[in-house]
């Protein structure tokens, strides 16, 4: 089965201009998390989603930060407008709620993240 | 509010030798799951390991155990007979049981870096 899918994996741009970081979660997966990664704060939980549907933002920086998931297939991470501070490696993770205890305390899957750098 | 602390930002093993990776944590939740992942410096995040809180016995994947003592929240990672390709970060991270008015968001340490020395 394929994993969770990230994309772009590196990404190089110019402060000012629009990066969009796009994530395929794996099938039957219903919950996703965007996860930013830096040296200085470690991993920080951006947003996540249950069923499509944004649950809790509040990890996300700024208004410049938007994210979407407009179905259970795709979501997008969009920065805009970038800044130098916004360079991190931005990781996708998806996972399944069964419903049941043990199994409802599962594993989190990562994509292998998208690299990104602010010139 | 769940937390998860790990004091080693680095340590050093010999090749074939084990090696403790210490983690703790801090929930008022009922019900839990501790997982520990590996960082290689490729970047991806790999999952080793799952224990869950109402579990008797530790869990242990290969050459990877965890040692979760639940009176002392503490979920240790040990690594048998390292090898070089240990070499990475590892994070110990935790999620509660929504059913039990637990928090699913998951929770992550700062990680520690593991350097395996031939």
């Amino acid at each position: 089965d394929a994993g969770v899918i990230q994309s772009p994996r590196h990404e190089v741009t110019e402060m000012g201009q629009e990066v969009t970081l796009r994530c395929k979660p794996i099938s039957g997966h219903d919950y996703l998390f965007w996860y930013r990664q830096t040296m200085m704060r470690g991993l920080e939980l951006l947003i996540y989603f249950n069923n499509n549907v944004p649950i809790d933002d509040s990890g996300m920086p700024e208004d410049r930060f938007s994210a979407k998931m407009p179905n259970a297939s795709f979501s997008t991470l969009k920065i805009q407008p970038s800044e130098p501070r916004d360079s991190a490696v931005y990781f996708c993770a998806s996972s399944r709620f069964t419903g049941t205890g043990r199994a409802n305390t599962g594993e989190l899957f990562f994509g292998e993240g998208s690299r990104l750098t602010v010139l | 509010a769940q937390k998860i602390t790990q004091t080693q930002p680095g340590m050093f093993v010999q090749e074939k030798e084990a090696v403790t990776l210490d983690c703790t944590y801090d929930t008022s939740d009922p019900s839990y799951g501790l997982f520990w992942y590996k960082q290689p410096s490729s970047g991806e995040m790999i999952f080793l390991i799952y224990q869950g809180s109402y579990d008797q016995q530790n869990a242990t994947e290969g050459r990877y155990s965890l040692n979760f003592q639940k009176a002392r929240k503490s979920a240790n990672l040990v690594i048998s007979a390292s090898q070089l390709g240990d070499s990475a970060m590892y994070f110990c991270a935790m999620r509660g049981e929504p059913q039990s008015g637990g928090s699913y968001i998951p929770t992550f340490g700062r990680g520690t870096s593991l350097i395996v020395h031939p």
